[in-house]
């Protein structure tokens, strides 16, 4: 089966940078994404890793260690409109497996 | 609005009514997913499409949920027979083939069970 582990809750201050991590378990790998959900809105594609390194987007980096079974994604120069929840996900065949989600509150 | 729609956005039925849900993904989209939610946990895995094919269900998903996409357009997913556990937001998601880790998703349906 498939199992994803994220921190369930991070807060940081206004232009912080905050790191989630996400540690998997999958018996086939394609890559892993990383999504953002505002409270009361749909998930919104973030990034993409299907190879080991680091992708860049903007502020957002995200992060992959295949060996490790383990990414992360790192925000920089926090926003308030940052507070969301984050959330990691494995693509073992064609479909999705998310994460339980990461709740990123930005403080002033 | 060139995104992906769902219909209805809410539902309140009575436990032992069957619902039904529509999805009208991104037109050039061929793929097409349904992931249920709830409060606090990410996006489940319900089942997906390949144009009109149904190409995996979750082995999670009981025989009272169905979904088709009898043209490769829109989809529909049915519940039968809703129980309270059943409450939850139903969400749609369309992506190219060969791109299938952007997935592009819809409002959601909220459905509720009394």
């Amino acid at each position: 089966g498939q199992s994803l582990e994220q921190p369930s809750e991070v807060t940081a201050v206004e232009g912080a940078i905050v790191q989630i991590n996400c540690t998997y378990q999958t018996s086939g790998f394609y890559g892993l994404s990383w999504y953002q959900q505002h409270d009361g809105g749909a998930p919104t594609f973030l990034s993409y890793n299907g190879l080991d390194g680091l992708e860049e987007t903007g502020r957002f980096s995200s992060f992959l260690s295949r060996s490790d079974s383990y990414g992360y994604l790192l925000l920089q120069e926090l926003q308030m409109k940052d507070s969301a929840s984050y959330f990691c996900a494995v693509s073992p065949l064609e479909d999705m497996r998310f994460g339980a989600g990461t709740r990123l509150t930005v403080k002033p | 609005d060139t995104g992906v729609s769902q219909d209805p956005r809410h539902k309140i039925t009575k436990r032992g009514q069957n619902v039904t849900f529509r999805c009208d993904p991104i037109s050039e989209h061929n793929r097409l997913y349904w992931y249920r939610q709830t409060l606090g946990q990410g996006p489940e895995f319900l089942t997906y499409f390949q144009n009109e094919a149904q190409l995996e269900k979750s082995r999670l998903l009981s025989d009272r949920f169905s979904a088709e996409r009898p043209k490769g357009s829109f989809s529909t997913l049915e519940i039968q027979r809703t129980e309270q556990g059943d409450s939850a937001m139903y969400l749609c998601a369309s992506s190219l083939t060969g791109d299938d880790n952007e997935q592009f998703f819809g409002p959601g349906t909220r459905l509720t069970v009394l």
